[in-house]
Parts: structure tokens; C-alpha cells; sequence
């Protein structure tokens, strides 16, 4: 069974930083793009960030980028967002998703996680 | 500018059809989309991507309720015989080079 768990959320202060997590199960994790997208609280899916196959290509959106990073461990079937410089508007539930076509970045998401909440307050 | 539009709101009868719009931005008319489930309190649900031309592909156990067709900008997912658990948000996804963009939703409401 394909599957997403992402972990690391949690509360932090303004200004803080954060590593969120998604282990990738049952499929070949290497020969797909990845990425993270948000959910503010009662608000719509926003896209933040995707990363290759190989990790040699990340793209970001403007409200993250300089602040945050995307990696992945092919090794570990695993994908990363460090977040740094974290502001109230970053308060979101976080999804990773996998991209449906393999060798592609660009393309629809086929699998999401549960998501991980983040909350930066005082 | 790469932008979808969808309406906040759409309702329809428990066992009745409804026919949702995602609406691509000016001069990306042949963009193909994603459509995406959301159910209460869940994250989202792969349902189907929707070619410009009308062909789609489903998710794995998408039931055959669900079908997509194209228009023009205008990409469309219809929903036949209605169930309560089909009351959700749905939201229209594309893509462009190093971009992706969500469409701001629509709320279904099964009366």
C-alpha cells in the first residue's frame, strides 16, 4: 500500500525553526517528486514547496522561500522541510504529496499524508 | 498569471447529480488539472486528473460516480447518485514550470 506519514509538527515561537518529516512507503520513492503543501486553519490548500526525484531540482513558493528548505533521503525514503524564521502566518496543517508520474516534477499529486500541524505563537 | 477559479459553495440532493467548475486563467486553456477530495476533519483525496481534451484518469477505488469533462478553460467534475459522504471541499489543482497552484475550493453540501 502506497502511504505518507508526516511527523515533526508541533508549537514554536516566532522567529523559530522546525523539521517536518514524511517517511514514503510502497513504491519506489526515488523515481518521484515530492512535495509539501499547507493549510492555514479553515482555509484552502496552498502550495509551498516540491523537490526531483534526485533532489538536484527544488522549487518554492514566494511566502517560503529564503525560510525554507526541501530535501530528501532516498536512502531512508524520506522527505524533509526545514523551516526557519517561522511566522504566525506559517500556522498550518502541513501535507506532503507525491507527484503521479514517475521522471516528472511537474504534474498532479496522487497520494497525500494526514498532514502535521504547525503552530508558531507566542 | 497561472490562477484557477472555483465557486465557495455548490449544494445538491442525496442521490441527485452536481456538476462543479474549476475555470483556468487567461491564456491556459489547455492546462490539464487535478481534482482533490476533502472530507471533514481529512486530508485531501486524489480523485482524478482532467486533460484539456476531456480524457481523465481516476485514482485507485475512485467509484465510477465521479467523471470529469472539459470546456474550453472550463474543467468540470461531476458527481452522480450523491452520498452523504461525498459532502466535502473540492479543490481543482494545476501546474506550470517550478509552480503548482490550487484552486480556492468548493464546499459541497448533500442536503
Amino acid at each position: 500500500e502506497v502511504q505518507l506519514l508526516e511527523s515533526g509538527g508541533g508549537l514554536v515561537q516566532p522567529g523559530g525553526s522546525l523539521r517536518l518529516s514524511c517517511a514514503a512507503s510502497g513504491f519506489t520513492f526515488s523515481s518521484y517528486a515530492m512535495s509539501w503543501v499547507r493549510q492555514a486553519p479553515g482555509k484552502g490548500l496552498e502550495w509551498v514547496s516540491a523537490i526531483s526525484g534526485s533532489g538536484g531540482s527544488t522549487y518554492y513558493a514566494d511566502s517560503v522561500k529564503g525560510r525554507f528548505t526541501i530535501s530528501r533521503d532516498n536512502s531512508k525514503n524520506t522527505l524533509y522541510l526545514q523551516m526557519n524564521s517561522l511566522r504566525a502566518e506559517d500556522t498550518a496543517v502541513y501535507y506532503c504529496a507525491k507527484v503521479g508520474e514517475p521522471s516528472t516534477v511537474t504534474n498532479a499529486f496522487d497520494i497525500w499524508g494526514q498532514g502535521t500541524m504547525v503552530t508558531v505563537s507566542s | 498569471q497561472l490562477v484557477l477559479t472555483q465557486s465557495p459553495s455548490a449544494s445538491a440532493s442525496l442521490g441527485a447529480s452536481v456538476k462543479l467548475t474549476c475555470t483556468l486563467s487567461s491564456g491556459h486553456s489547455s492546462y490539464a488539472i487535478a481534482w482533490h477530495q476533502q472530507q471533514p476533519e481529512k486530508g485531501p483525496r486524489y480523485l482524478m486528473k482532467l486533460n484539456s481534451d476531456g480524457s481523465h484518469s481516476k485514482g485507485d477505488g475512485i467509484p465510477d460516480r465521479f467523471s470529469g469533462s472539459s470546456s474550453g478553460a472550463e474543467r468540470y467534475l461531476t458527481i452522480s447518485s450523491l452520498q452523504s459522504e461525498d459532502e466535502a471541499d473540492y479543490y481543482c489543482q494545476t501546474w506550470g514550470t517550478g509552480l503548482w497552484v490550487f484552486g480556492g475550493g468548493t464546499k459541497l453540501t448533500v442536503l
